[in-house]
């Protein structure tokens, strides 16, 4: 299977916990993105990376989250002293840069994520 | 702060039917709007998308129709199958620097009566 891929898919925590997600995109994509999707709603921007240079975090992501792609191949979200509010659903997605078209993300099927 | 307003939040339409979802945007300073199908479980794929300066855009039995005066744009599922029961989200790349960030709307839950 060549698509993006995600792990854990499930993770329960207790408040307070600190969580990691680990996302591995695409072979030769060189741009890497973090999602957060709670239920019954669109997914929500919350990072990007260029290789491994993170360009772009939503003031969504709290202090709370980092995320890192130290190679510039797979990436990881870390949520620190989760709160109930973290719950959702965590999606990756992965791209090819530059061209003059719309360069398509594919997205991986997620983490979802229960704090308790 | 919402960009684009889908509507309905939710569908039923008979097998062989034509469902149809809406969306509405603020501006057009963005390069592209795209619709997504998500199944339960899985992440968002690219159905089909449309740039602001074509008018229609027919992929099988997926069509965008897009209206830039009245900042709409709408998908239409001709002939609507069972299969085709997901989650459908427009939405529209942000970024003036091409970073190709997507923002999504809220989605519509479709269901196709057999």
């Amino acid at each position: 299977d060549t698509g993006v891929s995600q792990n854990p898919r499930h993770k329960i925590t207790k408040r307070g916990q600190n969580v990691t997600f680990r996302c591995d995109p695409i072979s030769e994509h060189n741009r890497l993105y973090w999602y957060r999707q709670t239920l019954g709603q669109g997914p929500e921007f919350l990072t990007y990376f260029q290789n491994e240079a993170q360009l772009e975090k939503s003031r969504l992501l709290s202090d709370r989250f980092s995320a890192e792609r130290p190679k510039g191949s797979f990436s990881t979200l870390e949520i620190q002293r989760t709160e109930q509010g973290d719950s959702a659903m965590y999606l990756c997605a992965s791209s090819i840069s530059g061209g003059f078209s719309y360069n398509e993300q594919f997205f991986g099927p997620g983490t979802r994520l229960t704090v308790l | 702060q919402q960009q684009v307003k889908q509507s309905p939040q939710s569908l039923i339409v008979q097998k062989g039917g034509i469902s149809i979802i809406n969306c509405a945007y603020e501006n057009t300073a963005f390069d592209y709007f795209p619709w997504y199908q998500q199944f339960p479980g899985k992440g968002p794929a690219l159905l089909i998308a449309i740039r602001p300066d074509v008018s229609e855009k027919k992929e099988g039995r997926f069509t965008i129709s897009f209206n830039k005066s009245a900042k709409q744009f709408s998908l239409h599922i001709m002939d609507s199958q069972p299969g085709d029961s997901a989650t459908y989200f427009c939405a529209r790349l942000q970024g003036r620097n091409r970073d190709d960030k997507i923002i999504f709307g809220k989605g519509t839950r479709l269901h196709i009566l057999p």
